[in-house]
């Protein structure tokens, strides 16, 4: 099973500064891991898939990188509306299994 | 549009059973893989349980042998039938669509549905 390690687990900025959370993988997932915001009271929302990749509608200031064992999520400017906790996610391919990292809040320093 | 939207959740005593849904619209649901993830109160996400468009099956260990995963895309629904449930099964349950085949995430998630199971 791969295990999935976020840093830190509490993040506090400031609104305009750049926020870099990490994520890291057990073993190798190639590119396959994706990035999701989840504000309280609400469901996931994906930011990120394989790596890199900005889900529709997401705004340009996030973005992924990394592959193997070690991923990035970068908001470049903090709005006030990306104050939530970022999970990273993967998946075995066999058995098909998803894993989910712990969690980083990021919180409104 | 794509909706998912799960009912079902409540209030259940140690030992007891559960049935919870998942209805879909604004696709093709039965082209779909789709998946269940909880969230215990104040803890993180863990994905439970997933069926695919051709009807396989994959569980966590965690709920393995306790929780069956079924569909009916006639109906545009999933279920997660729930047995011998304890507490630490308390949790909110979201239902979660796989985009296409061989993707390695979800793309949409409902609400989801709270299931407290305490005595």
């Amino acid at each position: 099973e791969t295990v999935l390690t976020q840093s830190p687990a509490t993040l506090s900025l400031s609104p305009g500064e750049r926020a870099t959370l990490s994520c890291r993988a057990s073993q190798s997932v190639g590119i396959y891991l994706a990035w999701y915001q989840q504000k309280p009271g609400q469901a996931p929302r994906l930011l990120i898939y394989d790596a890199s990749n900005r889900a529709t509608g997401i705004p340009a200031r996030f973005s992924g990188s990394g592959s193997g064992t070690d991923f990035t999520l970068t908001i470049s400017s903090l709005e006030p509306e990306d104050f939530a906790v970022y999970y990273c996610q993967q998946r075995d391919n066999w058995p098909p299994k998803d894993t989910f990292g712990q969690g980083t809040k990021l919180e409104i320093k | 549009e794509v909706q998912l939207v799960e009912s079902g959740g409540g209030l259940v005593k140690p030992g007891g059973s559960l049935r919870l849904s998942c209805a879909a619209s604004g696709f093709n649901f039965s082209n779909y893989n789709m998946n269940w993830v909880r969230q215990a109160p104040g803890k993180g996400l863990e994905w439970v349980s997933a069926i695919s468009s051709s009807g396989y099956i994959y569980y966590s260990d965690s709920v393995k042998g306790r929780f069956t995963v079924s569909r009916d895309n006639a109906d545009n629904s999933m279920f997660l039938h729930m047995n011998s449930l304890r507490d630490d099964d308390t949790a909110i349950y979201y239902c979660a669509r796989d985009p296409w085949v061989a993707a390695h995430f979800f793309d949409f998630w409902g609400q989801g549905t709270l299931v407290t199971v305490s005595s």
